[in-house]
């Protein structure tokens, strides 16, 4: 079974402040781990994934995240915010059997950028 | 670039209704999903589609769930009577085949905008 907790279901940052998105993952074999962004009234769009390549992926938009096996972590990491990264914010595991198609969502992190 | 579209963007029915909601996947795409996002709540996989069958459901996909790919273009996902729970907003999205070591493996998903299903 594969599932993801992501810490803080809000979090406010200022504008050029670093923005640093919690997810840990649970999977009983490689991951692949996966980033999307929500923005209001809109769909989900893919912001960066992990494949087993380099542990640190760099995405869209300037954010980038690593993969920490050891932790189990994939934490979403950018360095400046700005005030259009303001959206909902996912973090998902799907497994690497090759077979498997099913993506298990985190329960979302609010970003919130202020002045 | 090419991009998932989801009709209607909202639609209202009343409890009991049957709803039909449609997707038009990247056209090189094979593998299809559905999934829905209660508010308030994380996206939630209701099922995949390939080769014209189900190959992964979950256990929200009941039988009053369809989903079928009447052509060469559209996916569709049917809920025969609708209940007040079934509000939510439902993904589609799709992925590309990618051969690999001798396995067919799913690609990235991407997803559509959406379709906010009202249910009276």
């Amino acid at each position: 079974a594969q599932s993801v907790t992501q810490l803080g279901s809000h979090v406010s940052v200022s504008e050029g402040a670093l923005v640093l998105l919690r997810c840990n993952y649970s999977s009983s074999v490689p991951p692949y781990l996966f980033w999307y962004v929500q923005y209001p009234n809109q769909g989900l769009q893919l912001l960066l994934k992990y494949t087993s390549a380099a542990t640190l992926v760099k995405g869209i938009n300037g954010f980038e995240a690593e993969f920490k096996k050891s932790e189990t972590s994939f934490h979403l990491t950018k360095p400046s915010a700005h005030m259009s990264d303001a959206a909902e914010y996912f973090c998902a595991v799907r497994l690497d059997t090759g077979t498997a198609s099913k993506l298990t969502f985190g329960t979302g992190t609010r970003l919130q950028v202020t002045l | 670039e090419p991009e998932v579209t989801q009709t209607p963007s909202h639609q209202v029915t009343q409890m009991g209704q049957e709803v039909i909601l449609r997707c038009v996947p990247i056209s090189n795409h094979l593998y299809f999903y559905w999934y829905r996002q209660i508010l308030g709540q994380k996206v939630e996989f209701l099922v995949s589609f390939y080769n014209n069958e189900i190959s992964e459901k979950s256990e929200i996909f009941d039988d009053q769930f369809s989903v079928e790919r009447p052509d060469g273009s559209n996916f569709t996902l049917k809920i025969r009577s609708t209940k007040l729970e079934d509000s939510a907003m439902y993904f589609c999205a799709s992925s590309e085949a990618l051969r690999g070591l001798g396995l067919l493996r799913r690609d990235t998903q991407y997803f559509g905008p959406g379709t906010r299903l009202t249910v009276l």
